[in-house]
């Protein structure tokens, strides 16, 4: 199989504060993590492809510093919302391909994030 | 750049009935094509891919796609759609000449099978 988890499953903050979600390869190793936005109704956009021991890639318009990623290992990889406001309530997908000349991605759960 | 289209914003069918749901694609070098399913709340879970050789390819819970490259199309087919399929369908598409592994997206058709 091909497990991808995330935690938590959904997360209520108060404006200001900072999550972290995780996203964890269960049953394979990892070199590319990925991590999405989806709206309601809406397709998946990327925000940034995270490689194990090295710097995220962010895609055009997402704020480094407004989220925060770490792929420590070769099985995790962390999502900061740093400083969360309303706006940045969404529905939050990782994704990761196999360490071995994997091509298709495998997704986790989502973690749904409400702001207040 | 790479990019998908999946034309229709929502498929009805009556259940027992053959599914389609189309996809076309357009990439700068050769595609990997893969066709995914969320359910409400959820997120994807993969249905099936094409990387090369046969052109009709077959995935989880009796899905296939043909692909088609002179019509760049990617189509996602079913003989007979359960009440069960009904869900939200992405079709996605990645350069294989290009080194990442960056998947772009289509918007994404919802499915209602009509018992």
């Amino acid at each position: 199989g091909a497990v991808v988890s995330q935690h938590p499953s959904w997360v209520i903050c108060k404006s200001g504060t900072s999550v972290k979600i995780e996203c964890r390869s269960l049953d394979f190793q990892a070199t590319t993590m990925f991590w999405y936005r989806q709206f309601p109704k809406q397709s998946l956009m990327l925000m940034a492809t995270s490689n194990e021991g090295s710097k995220a890639t962010y895609e055009q318009g997402v704020e480094k510093d407004k989220f925060l990623i770490n792929h420590a290992s070769l099985t995790l990889s962390t999502l900061t919302v740093t400083s969360a406001h309303p706006e940045d309530s969404s529905f939050y997908i990782c994704s990761a391909t196999r360490a071995a000349g994997g091509e298709t991605q495998y997704f986790g759960p989502g973690t749904r994030l409400l702001v207040l | 750049a790479q990019s998908v289209a999946q034309p229709e914003d929502q498929v009805n069918v009556a259940e027992g009935n053959p599914l389609t749901v189309k996809c076309t694609y357009s990439v700068s070098g050769n595609p990997y094509l893969f066709w995914y399913v969320q359910y409400p709340n959820r997120g994807l879970q993969f249905l099936l891919k094409y990387i090369t050789g046969d052109n009709l390819v077959k995935g989880s819970y009796g899905f296939e796609a043909e692909f088609n490259k002179s019509q760049t199309s990617f189509h996602l087919k079913k003989p007979s759609a359960l009440v069960s399929d009904s869900a939200l369908y992405f079709c996605a598409v990645r350069d294989r000449d290009e080194g990442n592994n960056r998947l772009a997206f289509g918007k994404g058709n919802q499915v209602v099978v009509i018992p």
